[in-house]
Parts: C-alpha cells; structure tokens; sequence
C-alpha cells in the first residue's frame, strides 16, 4: 500500500512556462514533506521541503505548496528550464517511523525548447 | 574525492555468489542509509547507521548484511540473493539522524542478479 503516490509518471513542458508535480498522501501522522531531483547515472539531490505547519516554501523558482486536508502536494518551476528535466520525487517523514521517508515513484519532467 | 562515492557502480552475480557493495561519504556525516530502487518501485529504506549503530532494519531479508566500520563507510554484504533482489542500491548520509534533514545521496550500485 502506497502511502506516497506521483500519478503522473511523466511531464512534458515548454522552457520559459510552469512545471507543476503533484504527490499525494495517505497518512495523516506525515509531518515533513521533501523533493529529491534525480538525473539520470546520478544520486537523487535534495530540492526543498516543507514542515507540515506551513503551507507553502519557496526557494528561487522552486515553490512547493501542502494542502494538509487533502492530503497534497506540489512542486512548482517557474519559469522551467532544460536542466531541470530530471525525475522528482516526493518524500515524506514520519508515519509512525519518524526515522525513515517515503518516497514515492517519482515523475519524470521534460522540459523542450 | 567529495560528496558519496559509491563501488561498483554495475555488478552482475549469480544466485550463489557473494559480493559487497562499498560507500565511502567525504562530508563529516554521522548517519548512513542504504536504500533499494527496484524498477517502477519507490525507493525503499533497507537500513540506517547512526555514529556506526544500526538504528533500523527495515525487515530486510537476512541475505542482505549491513556492515558500518566508520562514520564514513558503509558495506552492503549480499549472499545467495534472488533475481527479484536485482535493482539499483542507493547509499546516503546526513548530518542528523532524521529524514527532515537533507540526505546526499551516491550514483548507486545496479545490481543484477542471474
């Protein structure tokens, strides 16, 4: 049972406009979100997070937004760029193992010229 | 050498095989992870070393045996693994023992089991 899911395995967007990933979660005890960017041959590279207090964090052109009673995430890229066209994914702590993350199976970007 | 380096970055054994993946992390960290990538799979946590005492095991089978001499090397000993253990390993550190921390992550290890 996947408490942490990326429905989208795959996006595909124009340099210069907004990337949007989602991630949703099913456990409530979740108490601090993460996205991890992943290019290929290469270890996942943390991105930013959120503590469940907040409703949104912004770093740069990277803003990810919680939305704690449904259960949602997203990461936003404004503007995107050819290089941020990697895999990301969302992770959350806690759950009753405030030790370990979940992760989920991540969402490919693709971002064209 | 900085960040995680990871060796070797492709291995191929066989079910009777015995092998041992190697981390070395060049960050002053004290805590290491190993991590499991299977294909279309999340990244799942294996086990986690915190000032070289393994603080979590994630019921992973017994073919799989973690070996921390350090704060800066992690071993994975694999034995008589299943093709189904074939997947990508993923080594971390972290300053603090806690996932609101930022992990640093290795290339990893492919591993193939025939």
């Amino acid at each position: 049972d996947q408490q942490v899911k990326q429905n989208s395995p795959s996006l595909s967007v124009q340099e210069g406009r907004i990337s949007i990933l989602n991630c949703d979660y099913t456990n409530s005890m979740f108490d601090y979100f993460l996205w991890y960017k992943k290019y290929p041959a290469e270890g996942p590279t943390f991105l930013i997070s959120i503590s469940s207090i907040k409703d949104k964090n912004e770093d740069g052109r990277f803003t990810v937004f919680l939305n704690k009673s449904a259960k949602h995430l997203s990461l936003h890229i404004v503007p995107s760029q050819p290089g941020d066209s990697a895999v990301y994914f969302c992770a959350a702590r806690g759950g009753g193992t405030a030790s370990k993350l979940t992760f989920g199976t991540g969402t490919r970007l693709q971002v064209t010229l | 050498e900085t960040g995680v380096t990871q060796t070797p970055r492709h291995l191929v054994m066989g079910m009777t095989n015995k092998k041992s993946l190697k981390c070395e992390q060049h960050l002053g960290h004290n805590a290491m992870y190993w991590y499991k990538q299977s294909a279309k799979k999340p990244l799942e946590l294996m086990f986690v070393y915190n000032f070289k005492e393994q603080t979590e095991n994630n019921s992973v089978p017994s073919r799989f045996s973690p070996e921390c001499p350090n704060s800066s090397h992690l071993f994975l000993h694999l034995h008589t693994l299943q093709p189904e253990d074939s997947a990508l390993y993923l080594c971390a550190s972290s300053q603090v023992w806690d996932p609101a921390y930022e992990q640093y992550f290795g290339p990893g290890t492919r591993l193939t089991v025939t």
